[in-house]
């Protein structure tokens, strides 16, 4: 079976701070990972993805997250936030055969002015 | 850029009535999706829809659950008999191909309040 854990459920952050969002996976076989934004209202949009091949990939917004097998971990990471940055951010697996994720229970992350 | 759209956006029901939650994926994918996630936990998958028949569903989508495309643009999801415990925020999915690699589209969400 497969298992994401998020262990912040809250980030706060000064705008144009960095930030690291933190993602850790349970798997017995190959997983795909990737980072899902839902901004206030509206639905999960994908943010990045990591399926194969170079282990730092790069997202949309600035985002970018990198996957370490060792560690079983897919963090997500941003040098410069804005306050559009503001959402709740969720981590997700799924196997390469399947056809359904696995998510966390997402981060909330909150940038300050 | 096109968007799965859910309808309502909240809705409150009694416990033992039966709820309809209502999704209109993008015109051209195939294959849909319910999610749900109750307040402080993780987003589950109930099913997955192809072909007009489910895929593939969770231990969570039980006799009570049920899902449709009654008319080929609208995805909708049936609880029988509401519990308080189905309150939760339900998402609705679609993807143009099988596998999760290419990624879904989701919807904005349905709160379910069952009071």
């Amino acid at each position: 079976a497969q298992s994401v854990t998020q262990l912040d459920s809250q980030v706060p952050v000064f705008e144009e701070a960095p930030v690291e969002l933190r993602c850790n996976y349970s798997s017995s076989v190959s997983v795909y990972l990737f980072w899902y934004v839902q901004y206030p209202n509206q639905g999960l949009q994908l943010l990045l993805k990591y399926l194969s091949g170079s282990t730092l990939v790069k997202g949309i917004n600035g985002f970018e997250a990198e996957f370490n097998k060792s560690q079983t971990s897919f963090h997500l990471r941003k040098p410069s936030v804005h306050i559009s940055d503001t959402a709740e951010y969720f981590c997700a697996v799924s196997t390469n055969t399947g056809n359904q994720f696995y998510f966390g229970t997402g981060t909330s992350l909150t940038v300050i002015p | 850029e096109p968007e799965v759209t859910q309808t309502p956006s909240h809705q409150v029901t009694q416990m033992g009535q039966e709820v309809i939650l209502r999704c209109v994926p993008i015109s051209n994918h195939l294959y849909f999706y319910w999610y749900r996630q109750i307040l402080g936990q993780k987003v589950e998958f109930l099913v997955s829809f192809y072909n007009n028949e489910i895929s593939e569903k969770s231990e969570i989508f039980d006799d009570q659950f049920s899902v449709e495309r009654p008319d080929g643009s609208n995805f909708t999801l049936k609880i029988r008999s509401t519990k308080l415990e189905d309150s939760a925020m339900y998402f609705c999915a679609s993807s143009e191909r099988a596998g999760s690699k290419y990624g879904y589209t989701f919807g904005s969400g349905t709160r379910l309040t069952v009071v």
